[in-house]
């Protein structure tokens, strides 16, 4: 069967409150920046994205912050709801064509 | 409305026999990916094609191999399985470097 995986670090919020989620990535020529959000045996779903002239995007609900001098992502989710339990990967462009994930945090939202 | 199709679901292989997994795609992107995501783990990149260009990581196992017949179809060939193979198979794909990636449902590969 499979390997025992990891335990992922978990973040416990109550509905309503918000999440921030924290990434550390590797490579400091990295311009690209992905947060995925993986739902229990599906694929990964893209949630936001930041390219590495910036510092602060925000979409609907969430707003991704980079701080290139100590390569760091966080994923700041607003009022957070049920339906955002999840696991979520930062992903990081290394050259122009490939991606590498994070180790990934698991979000549970108590109702 | 599925834009990245991966086939099966689920499957379940015998130790040692070989395996193939699929992916399709319907949004006529150049770029095609094979992860490998343990339980509780990240996904992890074994290949990709840009095109018709084979690229592999460096870690990828031999045992792993990839064919990309066209724009649509990519395969994961699993030569002899073992039982550390059994993972998801989550497949993506990209346009051209731009944007991130979109990424199919994945196959649950067991090991028995």
């Amino acid at each position: 069967g499979e390997s025992v995986g990891l335990h992922l670090p978990t973040l416990s919020v109550q509905e309503g409150d918000n999440s921030i989620i924290n990434c550390a990535y590797s490579n400091s020529a990295s311009d690209y920046f992905i947060w995925y959000k993986q739902e229990s045996g599906k694929g990964p779903q893209f949630i936001i994205d930041i390219r590495s002239n910036m510092d602060k995007r925000q979409g609907q609900r969430v707003t991704v912050l980079l701080n290139k001098t100590v390569k760091h992502l966080s994923l700041q989710i607003a009022a957070t709801q049920p339906g955002d339990s999840a696991v979520y990967f930062c992903a990081e462009n290394q050259n122009f064509n490939k991606f590498y994930f994070g180790s990934g945090t698991k979000l549970n939202v108590k109702p | 409305d599925a834009m990245v199709i991966q086939n099966p679901r689920y499957q379940v292989t015998q130790f040692g026999k070989p395996v193939t997994l699929s992916c399709s795609q319907t949004l006529n992107h150049n770029v095609m990916y094979w992860y490998q995501q343990k339980s509780s783990q990240a996904p992890k990149l074994l290949f990709h094609y840009y095109d018709k260009d084979f690229n592999n990581e460096a870690d990828t196992p031999d045992n792993f191999q990839s064919r990309r017949p066209n724009t649509s179809f990519c395969f994961l060939d699993i030569r002899s399985p073992g039982l550390g193979d059994a993972a998801m198979y989550l497949c993506a794909t990209r346009h051209r470097g731009f944007d991130g990636y979109t990424f199919g449902s994945g196959t649950r590969l067991t090991v028995v």
